[in-house]
């Protein structure tokens, strides 16, 4: 089975401050590891993705993920967070292998405060 | 179209009901995804195929849902009987354009289908 974590229902940040959301998972094996984030009203729009290789990805907007796979987390960050910023932010996960189910967690909701 | 696209935007329906969504997704794209999402709350996987193989169907939450994609394009997710606890939004995604590795790959999703009933 796997799953995903995401402990904070919220976050908020000032213009300008860095910011992190922070995610866990649970998959057997090595996992597959996404951002997508959720404008209002919208659909979800992928921002990065953690496959092998680097531990450490650059995504879309200035984004950016640290895996660390002794934690199991997977935490987004920016150095330096926008007002447009704020969306609902989704980790998701799936098993390295042939194509396979993406599981999606709970969502973090980000406010990003002028 | 260069995008998933999802029909009706909309539905409102009684409950008992019978209804069809529809996914027409990335054109070449091999994989394509069910999703259920409540207001502010994280997509729920209920199916996936790969072509016109279903997957994996351990989302489905019950026998009155159902989905195909007999011709490895265009899917339909299906809700017999409908009931009030089934009103959601349901998004489609796709992925993995033809001739790739078969690996999972990162979502394009659609507008997605909002399910009232009433």
């Amino acid at each position: 089975a796997q799953s995903v974590a995401q402990p904070e229902d919220q976050v908020n940040v000032a213009e300008g401050n860095p910011l992190t959301v922070k995610c866990t998972y649970s998959v057997s094996g090595n996992p597959y590891l996404f951002w997508y984030v959720q404008y209002p009203n919208r659909g979800l729009q992928f921002l990065l993705k953690y496959i092998t290789g680097d531990n450490l990805v650059k995504g879309s907007y200035g984004f950016e993920a640290e895996f660390n796979k002794s934690q199991t987390s997977f935490h987004l960050k920016k150095p330096s967070a926008l007002v447009s910023d704020s969306a609902l932010y989704f980790c998701a996960v799936s098993r390295y292998s042939s194509a396979s189910k993406i599981i999606f967690g709970s969502g973090t909701r980000l406010s990003i405060r002028p | 179209g260069a995008g998933v696209s999802q029909s009706p935007r909309y539905k409102v329906t009684k409950r008992g009901q019978d209804v069809a969504l529809r996914c027409d997704p990335i054109s070449g794209h091999v994989s394509l995804y069910w999703y259920r999402q409540a207001l502010g709350q994280g997509p729920e996987f209920l199916t996936y195929f790969n072509y016109e193989a279903q997957q994996d169907k351990s989302g489905l939450p019950n026998d009155r849902f159902s989905a195909e994609r007999p011709e490895g394009s265009i899917s339909t997710l299906t809700i017999q009987r409908t009931e009030q606890r089934d009103s959601a939004m349901y998004r489609c995604a796709s992925s993995l354009p033809r001739g790739t590795l078969l690996r999972t790959g990162e979502l394009f999703f659609g507008e997605g289908s909002r399910l009232t009933v009433l």
